[in-house]
């Protein structure tokens, strides 16, 4: 059982280029979440997923776009990447109706020049 | 729209000293708190949770009590360790679309000095 992963774990790309974050979880779990975070500014989110099928902007969505591909995987991609997307990317997930708590995958650390 | 305000910052104290970080949030339907500690390069993880209807929750040597009328809730640890230095954040939670959402404090960082 390997919980919530990303990949890559690294990555630096160039201003307009693009690239696709990767998520999956092997929990069975309903919601998925995209964070990034910044120094002194936490988590902030960025894109959510209820359920299979759907999606939601969080509070920062500009620059990015997601696909709920299965009930595993959520991936979040940059079309055009710019400096300031430079940052930690969490992924997490959580079970469902209730409130309950989020787990996290490693992170992904991304540079743009 | 929704905030979480999380106090202080920094927070450095002896070890067996006790330490207390404060949030603030301002979604009144927030019903979940959680609590987390992130060690440097890690992910977060958590370390204590509490629901809208309970006023207080022990786990060891890590608490948390919540005040919904003011919108307050807090995280206490007694008897710090070494072990315990790490960057904490507070969230609070409500149900939108579907699902629960998130708001995350900006995080204090906990230095336990030996």
């Amino acid at each position: 059982n390997a919980g919530v992963t990303q990949t890559p774990k690294f990555q630096v790309l160039k201003t307009g280029q693009s690239m696709t974050l990767q998520c999956a979880q092997d929990m069975n779990h309903n919601s998925m979440y995209w964070y990034r975070q910044d120094p002194g500014m936490g988590l902030r989110l960025i894109y959510y997923s209820a359920s299979e099928g759907t999606t939601d902007k969080g509070e920062v969505p500009n620059g990015y776009n997601v696909s709920r591909l299965n009930k595993r995987e959520f991936s979040l991609r940059l079309e055009s990447a710019a400096p300031s997307q430079t940052s930690v990317y969490f992924c997490a997930s959580r079970q469902g109706a209730i409130a309950d708590t989020q787990y996290f995958g490693p992170g992904t650390r991304l540079t743009v020049l | 729209g929704e905030n979480v305000e999380q106090h202080p910052s920094t927070l450095s104290v002896q070890e067996g000293d006790s330490a207390v970080i404060k949030c603030t949030y301002s979604d009144s339907a927030s019903n979940y708190f959680p609590w987390y500690k992130q060690e440097l390069g890690k992910r977060p993880q958590l370390i204590i949770d509490i629901r809208s209807n309970v006023g207080e929750k022990k786990d060891q040597r890590i608490a948390v009590t919540l005040n919904k009328t003011a919108k307050h809730f807090s995280l206490h640890i007694t008897e710090t360790q070494p072990e315990d230095s790490a960057v904490y954040f507070c969230a609070a939670s409500s149900l939108t679309s579907g699902t629960y959402k998130y708001i995350f404090g900006t995080g204090t960082r906990l230095k336990v000095l030996a």
